[in-house]
């Protein structure tokens, strides 16, 4: 069964250091997400993401971030200049044409900044 | 602005008993309303969703859920629970049609299982 795959599973990074969060989505999907989830809260939304163009944002996702889709398979996440509230889970979604809400989850991949 | 409550945080019961987990919505529109799963180190798998039709949805590994507008609720159910169903478990409520595909999810109900 096709799954959305992230990298790396866990990133430690210092304060002020860019970050850039991968992941590969299902193949055949249209719609791509990020999501966060702060230690010990819920998972917030981020950021969706279609025919090349952000769709929408949340009021989290600040000029700090930015989402890429460089090729066909990547999605990417940057944080430019990381704080220490940006440690968190992030987790990648995508969803297909017809079926819009129905979003797959990757693993995710922990940030932690010191 | 839609929201989800998760009333309890942790649940504690006894493989093979029953099991239900509660949500709440708040949505002006008929909601599109999910289930989530994760294991610990894994991602979010989705177990069900409900969008429209028969209120009672079956899902993945024996779950069910009733979709219930009067008492604006979504409730998971598993009539006998498993060991390996010990997990953290998350209600979502979706807008699409609205022009908006995010989910917003409750802060999850984790599930423990005494063998």
């Amino acid at each position: 069964e096709p799954e959305v795959t992230q990298t790396p599973s866990h990133q430690v990074t210092q304060m002020g250091q860019e970050v850039i969060l991968r992941c590969v989505p299902i193949s055949n999907h249209l719609y791509f997400y990020w999501y966060r989830q702060i230690l010990g809260q819920k998972v917030e939304f981020l950021v969706s993401f279609y025919n090349n163009e952000i769709s929408e944002k949340s009021e989290i996702f600040d000029d700090q971030f930015s989402v890429e889709r460089p090729d066909g398979s990547n999605f990417t996440l940057k944080i430019r200049s990381t704080k220490l509230e940006d440690s968190a889970m992030y987790f990648c979604a995508s969803s297909r044409e017809g079926l819009v809400d129905t979003q797959y989850f990757g693993p995710g991949t922990r940030l932690t900044v010191l | 602005a839609q929201s989800v409550t998760q009333p309890d945080i942790h649940i504690t019961v006894s493989e093979g008993a029953s099991l239900e987990l509660r949500c709440n919505y708040s949505y002006g529109a008929t909601p599109y309303l999910f289930w989530y799963v994760q294991s610990p180190g894994q991602g979010l798998q989705l177990l069900l969703k409900y969008f429209s039709g028969d209120t009672l949805v079956q899902g993945i590994k024996g779950f069910e859920a009733e979709f219930k507008r009067s008492q604006s609720s979504f409730n998971l159910r598993k009539p006998s629970v498993h060991w390996s169903d010990a997990a953290e478990y998350f209600c979502a409520v979706g807008s699409s049609g609205a022009g908006s595909y995010q989910l917003t999810f409750g802060k999850g109900t984790k599930l423990s299982v005494i063998p």
